[in-house]
């Protein structure tokens, strides 16, 4: 079994500034681990996601986050802030391995830009 | 090219009626799956299916809940003898097929379903 957790339902954070996102999981193989954002109104979108290989991944919007094995996380991460990224974040675990396909998502985090 | 589509986008019926859901996934995915999106439970999964396999049932609420996969494209999503506890976006999403389940899923925009 798998299970998402993403620490702080709202976070805010003024245009230009650091975005962090938080997610730890937990998964009794390896995981693959994704971050998807939610725009009012839409269903959600692929921001980035880690499978195998490099643990730093870049995604769209200047977005990226890092699997860290030893602490069980996968933080997203955007160095400046724009009104834009305004959103739901979505942190996602699925199991490795054949006839593994089911997501399984945190609550979800609101990020507000102050501008 | 044209994503995951999903219709109605909206929906509002009255207690106890049937509703069908529709989806229609990216061309050439052949795995489809079905979440509900609520304000108290987050994103739940509830169906999946893949190919012509018998799909996995084991995220259905209760059975009120059916789907079911035409072709191997189109799904449909019906829940019979609506509550109100059914209100929510029920998202669909599609993938590439699952040899490999490093694929992403990519969602439509989802059915807001609202029951009087």
């Amino acid at each position: 079994a798998q299970s998402v957790t993403q620490l702080g339902s709202h976070v805010s954070v003024s245009e230009g500034a650091l975005v962090l996102l938080r997610c730890n999981y937990s998964s009794s193989v390896p995981p693959y681990l994704f971050w998807y954002v939610q725009y009012p109104n839409q269903g959600l979108q692929l921001l980035l996601k880690y499978t195998t290989g490099a643990t730093l991944v870049k995604g769209i919007n200047g977005f990226e986050a890092e699997f860290k094995k030893s602490e069980t996380s996968f933080h997203l991460t955007k160095p400046s802030a724009h009104m834009s990224d305004a959103a739901e974040y979505f942190c996602a675990v699925r199991l490795s391995g054949a006839g593994s396909y089911q997501l399984t998502f945190g609550k979800g985090t609101k990020l507000s830009v102050i501008p | 090219g044209a994503g995951v589509s999903q219709s109605p986008s909206n929906k509002v019926t009255e207690k106890g009626k049937d509703v069908e859901l529709r989806c229609d996934p990216i061309s050439g995915h052949t795995a489809l799956y079905w979440y509900r999106q609520s304000l108290g439970q987050g994103l739940e999964f509830l169906i999946y299916f893949q190919g012509n396999s018998a799909p996995d049932k084991s995220g259905l609420p209760s059975d009120r809940f059916s789907a079911e996969r035409t072709g191997g494209s189109v799904s449909t999503l019906t829940i019979q003898r609506t509550q109100q506890e059914d209100s929510a976006v029920y998202l669909c999403a599609s993938s590439l097929g699952d040899n490999n389940s490093n694929q992403p899923q990519h969602f439509g925009d989802g059915t807001r379903l609202s029951i009087l």
